[in-house]
């Protein structure tokens, strides 16, 4: 079955930067657009990048684009975030999630990880 | 950006009866080309992911209990639970992924009555 399994959530002071990992497994990863998504505690749902399954096609919410960057290696099967200068704004669980057939469509969510943004 | 609007903010039904959530897009989620609806609908229980229930409107995806349908075409869309299940307690969401960037409805929590 999918599993996606996020990684590097932590606690990081405002303007210093985390990368977080996804490591999928149970699907042909090289054939999906993978996402992530973030959940300030206590709060809705908020879609952050995703990428094409052939990284050609990156697209980003406003609220990160330019300190965020997502990526992957089709080869590992993982899938990255890497975000520089982050705000008090940016705490929240973020989850890696994979496309669809249509690759907007978020089919399959992962256990998320927790980033802390505090001084 | 589409905007996605959810209503009820909250909702409380009784063990049997029925649930029903809406959500309205600030823009037609109908593709002409393939004459489907780019909408979804997610539940999220307590401390857990959200889980994919319906995609292109009316789709159940694999697994779902048949007690969950959905609705609807252009900007107007309708999640319903047609008995209410203890299980069922949890926050749904809709969200639109006819383009970028992908949004989601503030969430609908169902309660039991």
């Amino acid at each position: 079955q999918v599993q996606l399994v996020e990684s590097g959530g932590g606690v990081v002071q405002p303007g210093r930067s985390l990368r977080l990992s996804c490591a999928a497994s149970g699907f042909t990863f090289s054939s999906n657009g993978m996402h992530w998504v973030r959940q300030a505690p206590g709060k809705g749902l908020e879609w952050v990048a995703v990428i094409s399954h052939d990284i050609r096609t990156k697209y980003y919410a406003d609220s990160v684009k330019g300190r965020f960057s997502i990526s992957r290696d089709n080869s590992k099967n993982t899938l990255d975030l890497q975000m520089n200068g982050l705000r008090a704004e940016d705490t929240a669980v973020y989850y890696c999630a994979k496309g669809g057939d249509n690759y907007f469509l978020i089919e399959c969510w992962g256990q998320g990880t927790l980033v802390t943004v505090s001084s | 950006d589409i905007v996605m609007t959810q209503s009820p903010d909250s909702l409380a039904v009784s063990l049997g009866e029925r649930a029903t959530i809406n959500c309205k897009s600030s823009q037609s989620l109908l593709y002409s080309s393939n004459n489907k609806n780019f909408l979804a609908w997610y539940q999220q229980k307590p401390g857990q992911p959200p889980k994919l229930l319906i995609s292109w409107a009316s789709t159940r995806e694999s697994g779902v209990p048949d007690r969950f349908s959905g609705s609807g075409s252009g900007t107007d869309f309708t999640l319903t639970i047609s008995s209410l299940h203890a299980e069922d307690v949890a926050i749904y969401y809709c969200q639109q992924y006819f383009n970028s960037p992908i949004t989601f409805g503030q969430g609908t929590r169902l309660e039991i009555k």
